[in-house]
């Protein structure tokens, strides 16, 4: 399956302790997502990745929050010190971008991940 | 700041209905996406409208995009029980900017 896959899918943790989500890209895409999905509402932009540049974050994405893509592939988002309003479900997307000398091709859907659900207690 | 509204939020149908979700944006974009969601699962890509007065059908989903008032619809034919799922739109800017999501029920 060449699709974005999420690890792991679901993961209950204390409060205060730390945790590591991975999200592996569909190959050759470029930019990388992370979104948080609480209950009942879309999805929120907390930061991206164009090769290992993070490019934005969100203000969502507070000091205990911190995500990599250290060789441009696949990427982690660690928080630290969870709390119970952490519980969510955290989605990763990933997307081509074309290249100077292309034809700038509109294939910018973001193509989402199955998602880790996240459970602080 | 950008935002987009979906109306409405909840939405029960009974088989064979015809109903429009809309969605409305806060500032200018030409492109305009649109993914469904089952309970539990992530996020299906539906439809890329690139244009103003871009149409794309699916079968029983036809979604439209007018930019200038700002407006895309996603018009459910004849609904079948296997169309129930959460529809969001969303809104390119740099990342994508999504509605509420509005629930739908297919109800025989």
């Amino acid at each position: 399956d060449t699709g974005v896959s999420q690890n792991p899918r679901h993961k209950i943790t204390k409060r205060g302790q730390n945790v590591t989500f991975r999200c592996d890209p569909i190959s050759e895409h470029n930019r990388l997502y992370w979104y948080r999905q609480t209950l009942g509402q879309g999805p929120e932009f907390l930061t991206y990745f164009q090769n290992e540049a993070q490019l934005e974050k969100s203000r969502l994405l507070s000091d205990r929050f911190s995500a990599e893509r250290p060789k441009g592939s696949f990427s982690t988002l660690e928080i630290q010190r969870t709390e119970q309003g952490d519980s969510a479900m955290y989605l990763c997307a990933s997307r081509p971008l074309g290249t100077s000398g292309e034809t700038y091709l509109r294939t910018d859907t973001q193509y989402f991940g199955p998602g880790t659900r996240l459970t602080v207690l | 700041e950008l935002k987009v509204e979906q109306n409405p939020l909840f939405l029960s149908m009974q088989e064979g209905k015809n109903y429009t979700i809309y969605c409305n944006y806060s500032t200018t974009s030409d492109r305009l996406y649109w993914y469904r969601q089952d309970p539990g699962k992530s996020l299906e890509s539906l439809f890329v409208l690139l244009s103003n007065g871009a149409v794309k059908q699916e079968g029983r989903l036809m979604a439209s995009l007018d930019t200038k008032a700002r407006l895309s619809t996603l018009h459910i034919t004849a609904a079948v029980h296997d169309l129930s799922a959460t529809y969001f739109c969303a809104v390119p800017s740099g990342k994508l900017i999504f509605g509420q999501g509005t629930e739908l029920s297919v109800k025989p």
